[in-house]
């Protein structure tokens, strides 16, 4: 069955970009929506935005300047960068394969703590 | 703020039903469909409702979904003390053009 595993530093410090690869397995990446949402410690999910596998990219207007989302699909991977980064970013990250207004597998998440 | 409304905490006896309300407007809720999600404690979301009444394969018939106008409601029956956990509406806000969740609720089956 497809899984989805997100790696990358667990430690950014401010200022600096967070980058997160997320590898999928047991299936190919086309025909799907893929997904990062983050959910900080003791909150709720926050959608940050999808790649489909063409390339074509939505993201959440109150991250967009500073997130790019992109998608290699000779690696089954997709990828996010988030860009100046405060303790405000400090979260879980998932990845997420789906569709427009849902996701249907996700990672297992990783957590990025923000800080110097 | 989430842009959708869920009550932060619900409380029912095992074996009971109960219904989660999440609330939005035209532009989300109102124009395209909601899922559902639970989460478990230190887990990943689990996708239990799709396109607003769809159970994905292995999800048990006890969860329903349902939407009428700018509101959502999943439904639970026959709760179990497994049921507890927080649970996440989504949809996606035509205004913002992005994905939104609600502020989820916690479910306590007692």
């Amino acid at each position: 069955q497809v899984q989805l595993q997100e790696s990358g530093p667990g430690l950014v410090k401010p200022s600096e970009t967070l980058s997160l690869t997320c590898t999928v397995s047991g299936g190919s990446i086309r025909n799907y929506y893929w997904s990062w949402i983050r959910q900080p410690p003791g909150k709720g999910l926050e959608w940050i935005g999808y790649i489909y596998y063409t390339g074509s990219t939505k993201y959440n207007p109150s991250l967009k300047s500073r997130v790019t989302i992109s998608v290699d699909t000779s690696k089954n991977q997709f990828s996010l960068r988030l860009s100046s980064v405060t303790a405000a970013d400090t979260a879980v990250y998932y990845c997420a394969r789906g569709s427009i207004g849902y996701s249907d597998i996700w990672g297992q998440g990783t957590m990025v703590t923000v800080s110097s | 703020q989430s842009v959708l409304t869920q009550p932060p905490s619900v409380s029912a006896a095992p074996g009971q039903k109960v219904t989660l309300s999440c609330s939005g407007s035209s532009s989300n809720i109102g124009s395209n469909y909601v899922s559902w999600y639970q989460q478990l404690p230190g887990t990943a979301p689990k996708l239990l409702i799709s396109e607003n009444n769809k159970r994905p394969s292995g999800i048990p018939d006890r969860f329903s979904g349902s939407k009428s106008g700018t509101s959502a409601t999943l439904g639970i029956t026959g709760l179990q003390t497994g049921d507890e956990a927080d649970y996440y509406c989504e949809t996606w806000d035509s205004s913002l053009s992005a994905a939104v969740f609600g502020g989820g609720t916690k479910l306590t089956v007692l």
